[in-house]
């Protein structure tokens, strides 16, 4: 059974940058899977933030790009999220999740983590 | 304003059906068959229900079922029962740029 855990601050100052980490029990980052981050502000929906493959090849949120990076480091089995810039708007719980390459969809989930945008 | 289109809300009572849509475009829901559905619990990550369109994954009861029809996807839950309700998403890849979009949520009360 594949498990994620999210870690990282809980709060972030504007105009700073939000770093999470993605750790994963249970199976290998190094499988034939993307890796990806989901965000939710609160109240509201869920949004595609991006993904990034074992090869270290990423996909970004066109409406994020320029704000982000995503990592992998196979030697501790987790992954990172690294989106700079932040604003209140960026204040959400982000989760990580295991992106199915054969059809797209995400199977596994973290539990989430709350990120506030705040001086 | 989310990519996809759902009903921000739907009802039902005890052992009725409901079908929850989510509409989107050639570019994403009617130009592949990979669209998920997700259930959220509040305070609770998502669960993946359904996936290409009309799989389950095992453990989900068959209950839950979905379906596609041009550019809308559809969740149809019979046999409906409390623990049902919650937020349902669905999900969509939409091709090599945008990659992946999701609606906007739908809340299920089972009255």
């Amino acid at each position: 059974q594949v498990q994620l855990q999210e870690s990282g601050p809980g709060l972030v100052k504007p105009s700073g940058t939000l770093s999470l980490t993605c750790a994963v029990s249970g199976g290998s980052i190094s499988s034939a899977h993307w890796w990806g981050w989901v965000r939710q502000p609160p109240g509201k929906g869920l949004e595609w933030i991006g993904q990034t493959f074992h090869s270290g090849s990423t996909n970004y949120n066109p409406s994020l790009q320029s704000r982000l990076i995503m990592s992998l480091d196979k030697s501790n089995n987790q992954f990172s999220l690294n989106l700079s810039s932040v604003t209140a708007a960026d204040t959400a719980v982000y989760f990580c999740a295991r992106d199915r390459i054969e059809g797209y969809y995400f199977d596994y989930w973290g539990q989430g983590i709350l990120v506030t945008v705040s001086s | 304003q989310s990519a996809l289109t759902q009903p921000r809300s739907v009802s039902g009572s005890p052992g009725q059906s409901v079908t929850i849509s989510c509409t989107g475009t050639s570019s994403d829901v009617g130009g592949y068959n990979y669209v998920s559905w997700y259930q959220q619990h509040p305070g609770k990550a998502p669960k993946l229900l359904i996936y290409d369109v009309t799989k389950r994954p095992s453990g989900v009861p068959d209950r839950f079922s979905g379906s596609k029809s041009g550019n809308t996807a559809s969740l149809t839950i019979s046999g409906l029962q409390p623990e049902d309700e919650a937020d349902y998403y669905c999900c969509s890849y939409a091709g090599g740029y945008t990659f992946r979009v999701f609606g906007g949520g739908t809340k299920l009360t089972v009255l």
